[in-house]
Parts: C-alpha cells; structure tokens; sequence
C-alpha cells in the first residue's frame, strides 16, 4: 500500500523552464508535507515543506501548491537550473509521528542546458 | 557540527552473514530513523526511535533489530543477511520539537 504517489518518475526540462512533481495521499491524518531533494551520493535534504491550512509556499524559485480536497500537492521549480537536476521525493508525515516520514517514489529531474 | 554520519559508506556481504550499520548524530535529537532506498520505491522506512531506550517498527522492519542506548547512537542489524536486502541505506534525525530531518550520507550495501 503506497500512502504517496508520485509522479512522474522522471522529468526532462530545458534551462529557464517550469518543473512541476506531483504527489497524491491517501491519510488524511497527515498534517506536514515536506519534499527533499537529493544529489547523487548524497543523502536526501529539505528543500521546502508545507502544512494543510495553506493552500501555498513559496521559496525562491520553489513553490508547493497544496489542494487539501484532492488530497494533493505539488511542487513547482520556476527558471529551471541545471543545478536543479537532481531526486526529488515528497512526503508526509502524522503530527503525533516525528520521525516516521513516508515518502513518495521519487522523481529524477533532468534541467537541459 | 558533523550532524548525522553513518559508517560504513560501502560494503559488501556474502548471503548469511551478518553486520551492523552505524548511525550517530551530534544535535541531540530525540527522534532517529532508519530507511531504505531501492529504484522505484522511493525511501521506505525500517525502524525508528523517539528516545533512548524506545524503538518502533517501521514500514518494512523483517530481517532487521534497532536499539537505542543513547541519544547519540542507533545501530542498525542486519542479522542473517539476504539479496534482497541489497539497498542504499539511511539514517535520519530530527528534533522533538521540530519538523525537519536530517539525513546521513548513506551506506551502500550489497549481499551476494
């Protein structure tokens, strides 16, 4: 049973496009939603992280779009880098759960030059 | 600040054997994690600890024992190893009253 969805499993992008990684949840009893990034060889680091009274964040050139109807998020990389490429996973977790993240399936995301 | 190390960075097992990852963090968080990492599945949670002396399963705990002598340390064992438990592994922390995770660099295993 995968508590997170997410897709696309992989993305290509060209320099100054818009990423977009969506993810799908099924607990409704999640009260965080965090994605992470990582580099190859390296262990996954928060990029942006968002709770479900808000319906967005914005940090920089990242932003995650929150639709707590649908049970779905997203993130949205603008001016896409190619030190953008990289793994990205989201989230969840419950509130009375630190440290019990359950992750998506990852998105590899490749920013052509 | 080291923040969370895991050693060893590579390693490689033959079927039966056994090992034990380490994990320990310098930020005194309560909470620790273990996770693997496989193509596909994203990052699966093994085990996990909200303190010493306190241990929990995770999503896919079998073939694997975690304890918790001190707030530092979380070692992860792998008792009897298998194939399929050729991963990437991670070990995590976060404060108690905190949100965000901090991950190790992670050991790559491999059972032949």
């Amino acid at each position: 049973q995968q508590q997170v969805k997410q897709s696309p499993q992989s993305l290509i992008v060209q320099k100054g496009g818009i990423s977009i990684i969506n993810c799908a949840y099924e607990n409704t009893a999640f009260d965080y939603f965090p994605w992470y990034q990582q580099f190859p060889g390296k262990g996954p680091a928060l990029l942006i992280a968002i709770r479900p009274d808000v319906s967005e964040k914005k940090e920089g050139r990242f932003t995650i779009s929150f639709n707590k109807s649908a049970k779905q998020f997203s993130l949205h990389i603008m001016d896409s880098q190619p030190g953008d490429s990289a793994t990205y996973f989201c989230a969840a977790r419950r509130g009375n759960q630190g440290g019990k993240l359950i992750f998506g399936q990852g998105t590899e995301l490749s920013v052509k030059p | 600040n080291a923040g969370v190390t895991q050693t060893p960075k590579f390693q490689v097992l033959k079927t039966g054997q056994s090992m034990t990852l380490q994990c320990a963090q310098d930020m005194n968080h309560e909470y620790m994690s273990w996770y693997r990492q496989d193509p596909g599945m994203g990052l699966r949670l093994i085990h996990y600890s909200v303190g010493a002396g306190i241990t929990d399963q995770g999503e896919v705990p079998n073939g694997y024992n975690v304890s918790r002598s001190t707030t530092e340390d979380f070692p992860l064992r792998l008792l009897s190893a298998a194939p399929s438990q050729t991963s990437v592994y991670f070990c995590a922390s976060s404060p108690l009253q905190g949100t965000e995770a901090f991950f190790g660099q992670g050991t790559r295993l491999t059972v032949v």
